[in-house]
């Protein structure tokens, strides 16, 4: 398996606060992705990034910011979350050694917004 | 539009009973086309990746094929370990020197009943 950490696993936070989402790899991957996973939409792209302070938008990215400041850490941070935020976040990273970006994700993390 | 969709949405075989599943897609360049299974709770798992039309990748009782405008999942004699959600992924872009957008088919739901 590759080595992706999220954290937390599960969280539970009120409408308005700010919240945090982690990603840890160990696998020097230089590209990284953050996901959400919606029924009835599938997985949607939220932010990516291309290397060390090297970001981007997704499809969904309003209402979230990204940063990387070790090729090894990728964080997600919803600046003051919306109970439409409710979601399983996932994060991924790509080898862009290899001749596509088949991905690899961590295990998810399930934020729930009350 | 560019998009990936499956079919059909959830599938019900016995366990023995060979089957197939759909990804059709629509993208101006494809690079890759990718299939994953997704277990509840989980992260995506990286099953294949497969590049151009003829192409044929197989793992146990998976074997995947590519055409022009589709792929296929083929399942021979299923076990009930078999179950799970499986995502198609398409890569569509001109080259590695930027992201190359990769866009998620809302998956398959198979259940592989003993």
């Amino acid at each position: 398996d590759a080595g992706i950490t999220q954290s937390p696993r599960h969280k539970v936070t009120e409408t308005g606060t700010p919240v945090t989402l982690r990603c840890h790899q160990t696998e020097n991957h230089r590209y990284m992705y953050w996901y959400r996973q919606d029924p009835g939409h599938g997985l949607r792209l939220i932010h990516y990034s291309y290397g060390v302070k090297d970001t981007d938008k997704g499809e969904v990215s309003d209402g979230y910011s990204v940063s990387r400041s070790k090729t090894e850490d990728f964080l997600l941070t919803l600046e003051s979350a919306t109970s439409s935020q409710t979601s399983v976040y996932f994060c991924a990273i790509s080898d862009p050694g290899t001749d596509t970006y088949e991905q690899y994700f961590g295990p998810g993390t399930r934020l729930t917004v009350t | 539009e560019d998009q990936v969709t499956q079919s059909p949405e959830a599938l019900r075989l016995q366990e023995g009973e060979s089957s197939s599943l759909n990804c059709s897609y629509t993208v101006s360049g494809l690079r890759g086309l990718f299939w994953y299974r997704q277990d509840p709770g989980k992260g995506p798992e990286f099953l294949f990746t497969l590049y151009s039309a003829g192409e044929e990748k197989e793992k146990e009782r998976l074997k995947a094929t590519l055409t022009k405008k589709e792929s296929f999942l083929h399942i021979t004699a299923p076990k009930p370990e078999d179950s799970a959600t499986y995502l198609c992924a398409v890569e569509e872009g001109m080259g590695k020197t930027s992201y190359d957008k990769v866009i998620f088919g809302p998956g398959t739901s198979l259940s592989v009943i003993p």
